[in-house]
């Protein structure tokens, strides 16, 4: 049973960069057809697609955030990433990893929360 | 962008009622849609994909329809259980997508 798993700070302050993992167990990171992304979730609020990335490191960002974001991938550790810079209030949220097929979001990790707050 | 919408926001139903929540899209998605419900402090589980294709597991009183720009979720008997906030997403431009803001269900 695939299982995604999100780590990092759960603090982080106001223009500093938010960066988390997600460790990926029970299959390969370097699937095809599997794409790899974040999501996140202001508190109360709906999702919002951060961006995905394919094991070869092909990339896709959400358009509103792409001057920010960088997801990057570690074959080696079955693990890939999501470093959002000069983070403000309003990026606090959860934020999830999540494994899309062909489209659709077949698996998700539990999610943790990140605050940005001084 | 292709933006999504939902209504109603909320969706009052009776446990036993049927509940129909509506998705629209701003431009054709062919079928390429999904719905997901979320429980408070869970993550999205999938429930439909390819706008009527029920994910491994889903219990058959969950339905989806539509094609082009307009997608309906019904959950013919609700139950106890299926009170949650339900998400529709297009994949239209994967690995591109956007969600719909969500309905929530809950108890009249």
């Amino acid at each position: 049973q695939l299982q995604l798993q999100e780590s990092g700070p759960g603090l982080v302050k106001p223009s500093e960069t938010l960066s988390l993992t997600c460790t990926v167990s029970g299959g390969s990171i370097s699937s095809s057809s599997y794409y790899w992304g974040w999501i996140r979730q202001p508190p109360g609020k709906g999702l919002e697609w951060i961006g995905s990335i394919y094991y070869t490191g092909y990339t896709y960002y959400n358009a509103s955030l792409e001057s920010r974001v960088t997801i990057s991938v570690d074959t080696s550790k079955n693990q890939f990433s999501l470093r959002l810079s000069s983070v403000t209030a309003a990026d606090t949220a959860v934020y999830y990893c999540a494994l899309t097929i062909f489209g659709r979001i077949d698996y998700w990790g539990q999610g943790t929360l990140v605050t940005v707050s001084s | 962008e292709i933006v999504m919408t939902q209504s109603p926001a909320t969706l009052s139903v009776s446990p036993g009622e049927r509940a129909t929540l509506s998705c629209r899209a701003s431009q054709s998605i062919s079928n390429q849609l999904a719905w997901y419900q979320q429980k408070p402090g869970q993550a999205p589980r999938l429930l439909i994909y390819g706008a009527s294709t029920r994910a491994t597991g889903i219990p058959a009183r969950f339905t989806g329809s539509g094609s082009e720009t307009e997608f309906t979720l019904t959950i013919s008997s609700l139950q106890s259980e299926d009170f949650a906030v339900y998400f529709c997403q297009q994949y239209n431009n994967w690995p591109l997508f956007t969600f719909g803001p969500g309905t929530k269900v809950d108890i009249k």
